[in-house]
């Protein structure tokens, strides 16, 4: 069974500094990977995503994943966050259509 | 603009009653959709996929008669929550797979806020 593991529930970063969110997953073939962000009380928009090939992803809003298929893992990074990156974020793994998402990172941004 | 709408986006109603919402695929058809549901500081959880044309599948543990899934056009899928209970309270959110040039992309709607009274 695939599922998702986001073992950091809530992160704050001061504005300006680096983010990284952590991503592990568990699939028996070759995952379709996914990271989406929801803002309160709002739908999920997608922010990238990993089908195959170049293993470094680049996404919208300056974001960026890099698909580690050794440790399982897709982390979402960017250099420098800004306010309006306060959210909720969601790691999936599955199939293009049928997800699997993990429990969420909640980012706080602090001036 | 979003290219899957949801309707309503929030919901009050009385125990004991019937609540739909409406998913819709703003420009493109959508043969599959699904539901989901969130709730407070959770992750969404599948409840089911609604197919064109055909019965949905719910995953399990979903009450099919509780949560009555209507696929009526390849734009539109309904979700009808009955006899609606404060345990049924949640954030709802429906998702649609891109075609295409954005196939491999599940496009999610605005989410419908439900609160049972």
């Amino acid at each position: 069974a695939q599922s998702v593991t986001q073992p950091d529930i809530h992160i704050t970063v001061s504005e300006g500094a680096s983010l990284e969110l952590r991503c592990n997953y568990s699939y028996g073939a070759t995952p379709y990977l996914f990271w989406y962000v929801q803002s309160p009380g709002q739908g999920l928009q997608l922010l990238l995503k990993y089908f195959s090939g170049d293993t470094l992803v680049q996404g919208i809003k300056g974001f960026e994943a890099e698909f580690k298929r050794s440790q399982s893992s897709f982390n979402l990074r960017k250099p420098s966050v800004h306010w309006s990156d306060a959210a909720e974020y969601f790691c999936a793994v599955g199939g293009n259509e049928k997800l699997t998402f993990g429990t969420g990172t909640r980012l706080t941004i602090i001036p | 603009g979003a290219v899957v709408s949801q309707h309503p986006s929030w919901v009050i109603c009385k125990s004991g009653t019937s609540v739909k919402i409406e998913c819709r695929s703003l420009d493109f058809q959508a043969t599959t959709m699904f539901w989901y549901r969130q709730f407070p500081k959770q992750s969404l959880m599948l409840m089911a996929t609604s197919n064109e044309g055909s019965k949905a599948t719910y995953e399990q543990g979903v009450e099919k008669d509780k949560f009555l899934i209507n696929h009526a056009s390849l734009t539109l899928s309904t979700l009808t929550v009955t006899s609606a209970h404060p345990e049924d309270s949640s954030f709802y959110i429906c998702s649609a797979p891109g075609r295409g040039l954005r196939t491999g992309e599940l496009f999610f709607g605005e989410g419908s806020r439900l609160t049972v009274l």
